[in-house]
């Protein structure tokens, strides 16, 4: 039983660039949130998607945005890139949104801001 | 409070019983949560318990909720050097699709 996958695992940017962060859900979930754990802190809700929509988003600027896609993968991607967007992102997966069904994560992709 | 609050470290020696804490901040949440995260890696769900219960047990983790005091807590019995992790107390709030609202977790060392 495949868990979540995350692709790229690390990845190096300088400021202002642009990123895009993979996600394949857990086998079974339909649907996809995203989180952003910075060093030492807990992990903070961008936007999650649910039926190749965005459902609810999290206290992050426009420079967030992300797509789901038929086959319930997800991207998260992120413009004009900021010192303060280094971080872990998480991707979880669960079935039904709006149903309060364990969330399962991804091991996450460590962004580095230079 | 606003923020979901842990201490944020603990230690115990390797056979004793691990208790970590956690007050949340509303008495509504539906589901808490307990997550783990070793180093460089993602979190791992441990365990959750609904709203309407007060206790889980689930081999050598218990769960106690107490929904008065919005409080939380994990024991870890006859803790192993590999529950050395930082565990994360997490809650679904009414509204919140289901999504995590996390504290900042607490850091359980095990020394031999």
């Amino acid at each position: 039983d495949a868990g979540v996958t995350q692709s790229p695992t690390h990845l190096i940017k300088t400021r202002g660039q642009q990123v895009t962060l993979r996600c394949s859900p857990k086998s079974g979930h339909d649907t996809v949130s995203w989180y952003q754990q910075a060093l030492g802190q807990g992990p903070q809700f961008i936007f999650q998607y649910y039926e190749e929509e965005e459902r609810q988003r999290g206290n992050f600027p426009d420079r967030f945005s992300g797509h789901q896609f038929p086959n319930y993968s997800s991207e998260l991607n992120v413009n004009a890139l900021l010192l303060g967007d280094s971080a872990l992102y998480l991707c979880a997966s669960s079935l039904r949104a709006g149903v309060s069904q364990p969330q399962h994560f991804g091991d996450g992709t460590r962004l580095s801001i230079l | 409070g606003e923020d979901v609050e842990q201490s944020l470290f603990l230690s115990v020696r390797e056979g004793d019983s691990s208790v970590i804490n956690c007050t949340y901040t509303d008495s509504s949440s539906t589901y808490l949560y307990w997550y783990k995260q070793e180093p460089g890696a993602g979190l791992q769900l441990l365990t959750y318990i609904f709203s309407n219960m007060d206790m889980k047990q689930d081999q050598r983790l218990t769960v106690l909720l107490n929904k008065k005091d919005k409080h939380l807590s994990l024991r870890i019995a006859d803790t192993q050097t590999g529950d050395s992790a930082i565990y994360f107390c997490a809650e679904t709030p009414p509204g919140s699709q289901g999504n995590l609202i996390f504290g900042k977790g607490t850091k359980l060392s095990v020394k031999p």
